[in-house]
């Protein structure tokens, strides 16, 4: 049974910075990429960047160039989305998802239980 | 970036209903077209993938066509748990975008 499990809700100051997991279990973790997706309330989904999690490479969305770093451990099997010098539009539902290649492209086949970060004075 | 437009932005629909939302790409997208539904305070869940390709354990009245720039995400008769928001999202170019969502509320 694939599970992601992630780390609880965080509340940070504006110009913080925050650092949410993503445990895997079930499957071989270093078999399929990690994706990091947010969602601010009510609104929709946006993409943030991926982890191949075996070579440890990483894409990123420009919009959050320079202030995301995703990262993993595979000793453990978790992956790491760290986001610096927040500010109150980062207020979001932070999630991660198991990205699986198929034969037309990446699709989300399971994801975490999401992590609300919270930007606030 | 590819911009991902879907319609309409909200549906009143009863259960029995045959539904269809439909999503479209600023550019050709080929079949990297997946769909997703979301229910309040919970992850989305995969329901089709590369534009018609049932995802397992998603029932049947479920289903997606197009390919290109025009998609749509079609299921046959609305059951009470299908109440939620859907979203598209094309995997064809970084980034991957989604569509703003369809949700789908009792008539």
């Amino acid at each position: 049974q694939v599970h992601l499990v992630q780390s609880g809700a965080e509340v940070k100051q504006p110009g913080a910075s925050v650092k949410v997991s993503c445990k895997a279990s079930g499957y071989t973790f270093t078999t399929f990429y990690i994706f990091w997706v947010r969602q601010a309330t009510g609104q929709g989904l946006e993409w943030m960047g991926w982890v191949n999690t075996n070579s440890g490479d990483t894409v990123y969305t420009q919009s959050f160039q320079g202030r995301v770093t995703i990262t993993r451990d595979t000793s453990i099997s978790t992956a790491y989305m760290e986001l610096s010098s927040l500010r109150s539009e980062d207020t979001a539902v932070y999630y991660c998802a198991r990205g699986f290649w198929g034969s037309q492209g990446w699709y989300f086949d399971y994801w975490g239980q999401g992590t609300l970060v919270t930007v606030s004075t | 970036d590819i911009q991902m437009t879907q319609s309409p932005s909200s549906l009143s629909t009863s259960v029995g209903d045959r539904v269809t939302i439909t999503c479209r790409a600023s550019q050709s997208i080929s079949s990297y077209l997946n769909w997703y539904q979301q229910k309040p305070g919970k992850a989305p869940n995969l329901l089709i993938y590369a534009a018609n390709n049932l995802q397992s354990g998603v029932p049947s009245r479920f289903s997606g066509s197009g390919s290109g720039t025009d998609f749509t995400l079609t299921i046959s008769s609305l059951q009470p748990e299908d109440f939620a928001t859907y979203y598209c999202q094309q995997s064809y170019n970084t980034p991957y975008t989604f569509g703003q969502g369809t949700k789908l509320e009792i008539k």
